[in-house]
């Protein structure tokens, strides 16, 4: 089915550890975002991304990594995971190159990782 | 930079009352203007929008216009329903570009809605 996936849903890791959120989109939108929501402080962008191989820094994007060498694919790497990473993490979608600003973000249903 | 103010509740109402979100908005230029649904265990989902100022974005009952001149755009519904309960997220794309590609939110408002 068209639309965008992440995986996986649930994760548990342990602090220092190494961990790779995986979000893909079938649309072969440009543009792709990381966001993490938490309670009161809403969504915040963590990168995007406007093409393949061009990515850039949100909001937060310390101990984060990206990379995207295919246009429908966008990981997010946590390199040594801290307790402050406990989150619900969002991919995004948006095809606003063509569409302009007013075109929305397709969002995915989230990973929620904790770390202990 | 852009920023989006939102009540955050949580909003308690009865079944079929009327309902009201304000949303008010910091942005240089034109930006346009974003409701998101959120349901429990769920991604956000577009619920309407708006692209110049006087525009009214609608969807399922929900209703809101683009006030460029008290920079607002509150979400609205006549009659609300169990099934809208949820946490609804105000949100812009500003015209500075660059991180701002992505959307600025709200920190969104929970609402609950009784029987």
């Amino acid at each position: 089915d068209a639309g965008i996936t992440q995986s996986p849903r649930y994760k548990i890791t342990e602090t220092g550890r190494q961990v790779t959120l995986m979000c893909h989109q079938t649309w072969s939108h440009s543009y792709m975002f990381w966001y993490r929501q938490d309670l009161g402080h809403g969504l915040r962008l963590i990168y995007y991304s406007a093409a393949a191989d061009i990515t850039d820094k949100g909001e937060v994007p310390d101990g984060y990594v990206v990379s995207r060498s295919k246009t429908e694919n966008f990981p997010l790497t946590l390199e040594s995971a801290t307790r402050s990473q406990t989150s619900v993490y969002f991919c995004a979608s948006s095809d606003h190159q063509r569409q302009g600003k007013g075109s929305p973000l397709h969002f995915g249903n989230g990973t929620r990782l904790t770390v202990t | 930079g852009d920023s989006v103010t939102q009540m955050e509740g949580p909003v308690t109402l009865s079944e079929e009352a009327f309902l009201t979100i304000n949303c008010t908005y910091t942005a240089t230029g034109y930006p346009s203007l974003f409701w998101y649904v959120q349901y429990p265990g769920e991604g956000l989902q577009l619920l309407l929008k708006a692209t110049k100022a006087d525009d009214k974005g609608s969807n399922k009952g929900f209703e809101a216009t683009y006030r460029k001149e008290t920079t607002s755009f509150h979400l609205e519904k006549g009659s609300v329903q169990v099934s809208d309960s949820a946490v609804y997220f105000c949100a812009l794309r500003g015209d500075s570009g660059g991180g701002a590609d992505g959307l600025t939110f709200g920190k969104g408002t929970h609402l609950i809605i009784q029987p």
